[in-house]
């Protein structure tokens, strides 16, 4: 079992340019999530997806858009990227959806620099 | 609105000692809160998780305590080990308007040798 993977580990972008962050996981999870985290601000959610087929915008979704390409894979796509994006991303994912007993699972980030 | 605060933002411990880190949140309707280490330059490991209706959880050297009337839980580290070193983040899931999991901004824990 990988858990859960992201792709790429690191990225540097150009103002303007677009990219998509890859994620997978191989545990048959329902719901997975985009946070990213920032210095001293802890993680925000940006968007999730509680199923396969579905997708919803979190705390901060401007400037990105969302998969849920199967069950197992979920992309973030910057279509323009900002200086302002420039953050650690990562990607999670639970068993279900609204269960008390629901650990979230954690890929490893993507280190994102936008000049 | 919910926010989750962690006190102190860092802390350095000499080993071996007994330590608390203490979250606190504003918004006692939560499905649960679980604790999360996160070394430097990696992802977040899940540490313990309470349910809504527990009071604590224990693993190893680990206790966490969930106390919601009153917006707060604490990690509790017997006896630290330099390994303990890491950055300690505590997050909420709360059960009202809709879903997202609020973070706090972590305790940054080193433990000298």
């Amino acid at each position: 079992n990988a858990g859960v993977t992201q792709t790429p580990k690191f990225q540097v972008l150009k103002t303007g340019q677009s990219m998509t962050l890859q994620c997978a996981q191989d545990m048959n999870h329902n719901s997975m999530y985009w946070y990213r985290q920032d210095p001293g601000m802890g993680l925000r959610l940006i968007y999730y997806s509680a199923s396969e087929g579905t997708t919803d915008k979190g705390e901060v979704p401007n400037g990105y858009n969302v998969s849920r390409l199967n069950k197992r894979e979920f992309s973030l796509r910057l279509e323009s990227a900002a200086p302002s994006q420039t953050s650690v991303y990562f990607c999670a994912s639970t068993r279900g959806w609204g269960l008390e007993t629901d650990t979230q699972y954690f890929g490893p980030g993507t280190r994102l620099t936008v000049l | 609105k919910q926010e989750v605060t962690q006190i102190p933002a860092a802390l350095s411990v000499p080993e071996g000692e007994n330590l608390v880190l203490n979250c606190s949140f504003t918004d006692s309707a939560i499905y649960n809160l679980q604790w999360f280490r996160q070394d430097p330059g990696k992802g977040l490991t899940s540490l313990l998780l309470i349910q809504s209706s527990q009071r604590e959880q224990t693993s190893g050297r680990l206790n966490a305590s969930l106390d919601k009337s009153s917006g707060r839980s604490t990690l509790y580290i017997a006896a630290s080990q330099p390994g303990d070193s890491a950055t300690y983040l505590c997050a909420v899931r709360p059960n009202t308007g809709g879903f997202k999991t609020i973070f706090g901004a972590g305790t940054r824990l080193f433990v000298k040798a």
